[in-house]
């Protein structure tokens, strides 16, 4: 099975600072129609997951362009500039490329 | 606008079986994989189950952890998605949620303790 590892566990961020999380796959993402299927999920507290990214850096619709997607093969990042106190959360990366499919262990994106 | 709701969920003992369901509106329904994902209490996602679409002949896909317990489904005449659980085992205890991966349900409770 894929294993995506999310680093770091946890991150610290003053409101309008830009935090970065990483997803690495333990193996490549890339599709045999070409496309990779990863996806960004932010989970907040006592809410279900929302879609954010698709496809590595598809922003799902109305997600602000603050949220940027980028990465390819195995290494994936998400970037949120200038955070603002509805980005805290816990930020899950999931992989829809091979089955099954798989999330990350999860980033909790919190304020200092 | 899109609503996946899901009912079912309670409190089971080891060993036994329960049905979760999810009625889905807002969307081509007939034209969405549609998914299982669960979440241990305070622990992160975990996917479970996935059922594709009818021209890709309903295909089915499972986590390792409840293959050959766990049954997907789906009735597109009623935009439900159904999740059959046998044989539970205390580590399913979890809030699941019923999902097309751009919406969300509000997840319903499966408790399995003695």
């Amino acid at each position: 099975d894929v294993v995506l590892t999310q680093t770091p566990v946890s991150l610290s961020v003053t409101l309008g600072d830009q935090a970065s999380i990483s997803c690495r796959s333990s193996q490549s993402l890339e599709y045999s129609d070409g496309y990779t299927y990863l996806e960004w999920y932010l989970q907040k507290p006592g809410q279900s997951p929302q879609l954010l990214i698709y496809e590595v850096s598809n922003r799902f619709s109305g997600v602000p362009d603050r949220f940027i997607g980028s990465g390819s093969g195995t290494d994936f990042t998400l970037k949120i500039s200038r955070v603002e106190p509805e980005d805290l959360g816990v930020y899950y990366c999931f992989q829809a490329t091979h089955d099954p499919y798989t999330f990350g262990a999860g980033t909790k994106l919190e304020l200092k | 606008a899109v609503q996946l709701v899901e009912s079912g969920g309670g409190l089971v003992q080891p060993k036994e079986s329960l049905k979760i369901s999810c009625a889905a509106s807002g969307f081509t329904f007939s034209n969405a994989a549609m998914y299982w994902v669960r979440q241990a209490p305070g622990k992160g996602l975990e996917w479970v189950a996935r059922i594709r679409t009818k021209p890709n002949n309903y295909a089915t896909y499972y986590a390792d952890s409840v293959k050959g317990r766990f049954t997907i489904s789906r009735d597109d005449s009623k935009s439900m998605v159904y999740l059959q659980m046998d044989n539970l085992k205390t580590e399913d205890t979890a809030m699941y949620y019923c999902t097309a991966l751009a919406y969300w349900g509000q997840g319903t409770l499966v408790t399995v303790s003695s």
